[in-house]
């Protein structure tokens, strides 16, 4: 089973819109975290927001905010504001468990970002 | 403070060749992460390495491939006789001594590996 799911393979959005990336993941850990990575077309990785499994609110970040939905295991990206610069792909990924710290991350496929002017 | 650095920035070899690819981890960090990324993927994870200690190999292929982190030196990722199907971006990631869960994994700019 996909630990990391995300169901939009692509996604346009208006120039000065907001957005919502989905995000859900599978895990029986209580304690994890979970991440927001950028690649835009030039390959480099940038971290965009962290949400952990205690955390009560909401992250943000600028314009990027997570929306937390614990009990339905979701962890959506919300982008507000949409820029030509936010054009890229967006990965999910999720890293397990307060024991075993230093653990890999696990990436979900991506979602292709287009931003139209 | 540099970031993660990642060399060489693209590689090309020909089938049966040897690839090796450099990391160095951003200044302070010992754990060393290496992820391969096919076209239009996501990122999966190889190996994790802390300084002369591999940690984690789950995500190796069994043959072939091999991974190193020196007490000096940067993290090395070898392939041996390279097949087409090991062209990819390499990513590596580096982390402080981790001691909360949330350490955010910081990334290189990869190395996108070409086999003719």
């Amino acid at each position: 089973a996909q630990k990391i799911t995300q169901t939009q393979p692509g996604m346009f959005v208006q120039e000065k819109e907001a957005v919502t990336l989905d995000c859900t993941y599978d895990t029986s850990d209580p304690s994890y975290g979970l991440f927001w990575y950028k690649q835009p077309s030039s390959g480099e990785m940038i971290f965009l927001i962290y949400q952990g499994s205690y955390d009560q609110q909401n992250a943000t970040e600028g314009r990027y905010s997570l929306n937390f939905q614990k009990a339905r295991k979701s962890a959506n990206l919300v982008i507000s504001a949409s820029q030509l610069g936010d054009s890229a792909m967006y990965f999910c990924a999720m890293r397990e468990g307060s024991r075993n710290y230093g653990q890999n991350f696990v990436f979900g496929p991506g979602t292709r970002l287009s931003v139209l002017p | 403070n540099a970031g993660v650095m990642q060399n060489p920035r693209h590689l090309v070899r020909r089938r049966g060749q040897e690839a090796r690819l450099r990391c160095s981890p951003m200044k302070g960090h010992s754990h060393v992460y290496w992820y391969r990324q096919l076209p239009e993927e996501g990122l999966k994870f190889m190996v994790y390495l802390q300084k002369e200690n591999i940690i984690d190999e789950s995500g190796m292929p069994k043959e072939r491939f091999s991974a190193e982190f020196p007490k000096e030196g940067p993290s090395i990722l070898r392939i041996q006789q390279v097949v087409r199907g090991d062209s990819a971006a390499y990513f590596c990631a580096s982390s402080p001594p981790v001691t909360r869960d949330n350490n955010e994994q910081f990334f290189g700019p990869g190395t996108r590996l070409t086999v003719l």
